[in-house]
């Protein structure tokens, strides 16, 4: 079973369609974290959100942490194909502790 | 900077060969991090270190894993002997700070155990 749950576990949309990928749990986080993974490659970082009800913004991307930090969620505003990838939310229980991932959610942007 | 550096990126052996798996993290990186991914189970950790230190090695499947780093540029995950389910790709990650920070993945090693 997945401390975090991720949903859905995959989604396939045209170029310029927007998306919401959801990180879930039934724990409180410190901070969580999404990450980017393209095949071949490790994940790479994208943001970092610790306080709840924080909304950050990274270009078309926008990253929501829930009031209660228990959930977060990644919106991707007119998709690209260069958006394609396994994307992992990672939650950390306490200040100073490891990561859990999430089982991830593979995106596919068709152009 | 070179970043994360894995070694072999690709390893095929036999069931019951010892496999080591090489790390460099980055140049004054002090935390460590050995990931496994599957798809069946995702991406998990199997064990950190902070200073060279082990410190939570929860995640390591059962006594046939280990891992060493002997100084702050170098670490490796011995897989001995290694079987058919220990196929999968294995990240090395590193951070600046101990703790929630950014982690910084390796390539990975793609193991395949026949």
């Amino acid at each position: 079973t997945q401390l975090l749950e991720q949903s859905p576990q995959f989604l396939s949309i045209q170029e310029g369609e927007n998306l919401t990928v959801y990180c879930n749990s039934s724990s409180v986080f410190s901070s969580l974290q999404w990450y980017r993974q393209e095949p071949g490659e490790g994940p790479v970082l994208l943001v970092t959100v610790v306080t709840g009800g924080e909304v950050k913004k990274l270009k078309r991307l926008t990253f929501q942490f829930g009031d209660a930090r228990k959930d977060s969620s990644l919106h991707i505003t007119a998709a690209q194909p260069g958006d394609t990838g396994l994307y992992l939310c990672a939650g950390a229980v306490a200040a100073g502790n490891k990561l859990t991932f999430g089982g991830g959610t593979r995106v596919l942007v068709k152009p | 900077d070179a970043g994360v550096i894995q070694s072999p990126r690709h390893e095929v052996t036999e069931m019951g060969q010892e496999v080591t798996l090489r790390c460099k993290p980055i140049s004054g990186h002090n935390s460590l991090f050995w990931y496994r991914q599957t798809m069946m189970r995702g991406l998990e950790l199997l064990i950190y270190f902070n200073n060279n230190v082990p410190i939570d090695d929860s995640g390591m499947p059962e006594d046939r894993f280990s891992a060493k780093m002997p100084n702050a540029s170098f670490s490796t995950l011995k897989i001995q002997p290694s079987e058919p389910r220990d196929s999968a790709v294995y990240f090395c990650a590193s951070s600046q700070l101990a703790g929630v920070d950014t982690q910084y993945f390796g390539p990975g090693t793609r193991l395949t155990v026949l």
